[in-house]
């Protein structure tokens, strides 16, 4: 069945610095939505991507969708504390269904 | 606004015992509605899914089931629960025939011993 893949499974920065977290799929997909999870907590939808080469903003956070519709990235500048949590794609595809990735966990040092 | 609740927040249970948790949404109707599972430190698996009142669609064979007795209720269940059942379990809701975003309850530690 479908995969979605995500890179790294752990990342761990110093406050200020940037990150990234990648996202890819084994199939072409109609849309790719990004999620929050702070520690403890739930899932919270944060956007959703619909077009090929799609790339939104939010604050300081840049959000792709890959030409292909098979790859995403989300990039944080100058990370915070706030930033702290795990970050999880998922994709819809051609069966209806969302996939989710496996998350990115990120850890930050004040 | 649309709100989803989920009860209880944790539970710890013994092997062999019961187990339901419950799941409400409000300020919606005619919901899609979704059960998941969190392993410790890992993502999220689809459980069961559910379209309409008495319809669940079953992701992975468990000793678990599902049922939508209601538009906006949604019940996660076990006759026997085993310890690979603990997790943290999350409910979530998203409009039929909208946008596919969704959107989760506080979740359920369960906790199996």
């Amino acid at each position: 069945g479908q995969q979605v893949m995500q890179i790294p499974q752990y990342q761990h920065v110093q406050e200020g610095e940037d990150f990234t977290t990648y996202c890819n799929s084994s199939t072409t997909l109609s849309n790719i939505q990004w999620y929050k999870q702070r520690p403890g907590g739930h899932p919270v939808f944060l956007i959703q991507l619909v077009k090929s080469g799609e790339v939104k903003k939010q604050k300081r956070l840049t959000f792709q969708f890959g030409e292909a519709k098979k790859n995403s990235s989300l990039h944080i500048t100058a990370t915070q504390t706030t930033d702290v949590g795990t970050y999880f794609c998922a994709g819809r595809n051609r069966a209806q269904k969302l996939v989710f990735g496996q998350g990115t966990r990120l850890t930050i040092n004040p | 606004s649309q709100t989803i609740h989920q009860w209880p927040a944790t539970l710890v249970q013994p092997v062999g015992s019961p187990l339901s948790l419950e799941c409400t949404v409000e300020g919606t109707s005619n919901p899609n509605l979704y059960w998941y599972r969190q392993a410790a430190g890992r993502g999220l698996q689809l459980l069961f899914y559910s379209v309409g009142i008495g319809q669940i669609s079953s992701e992975v064979p468990q000793n678990l089931s599902a049922s939508r007795p209601q538009d906006r209720q949604f019940i996660l269940s076990s006759k026997k629960l085993l310890l690979s059942d603990s997790g943290f379990y999350l409910c979530a809701w998203r409009a039929s025939g909208g946008t596919w975003e969704q959107y989760f309850g506080p979740g359920t530690r369960l906790t199996v011993t």
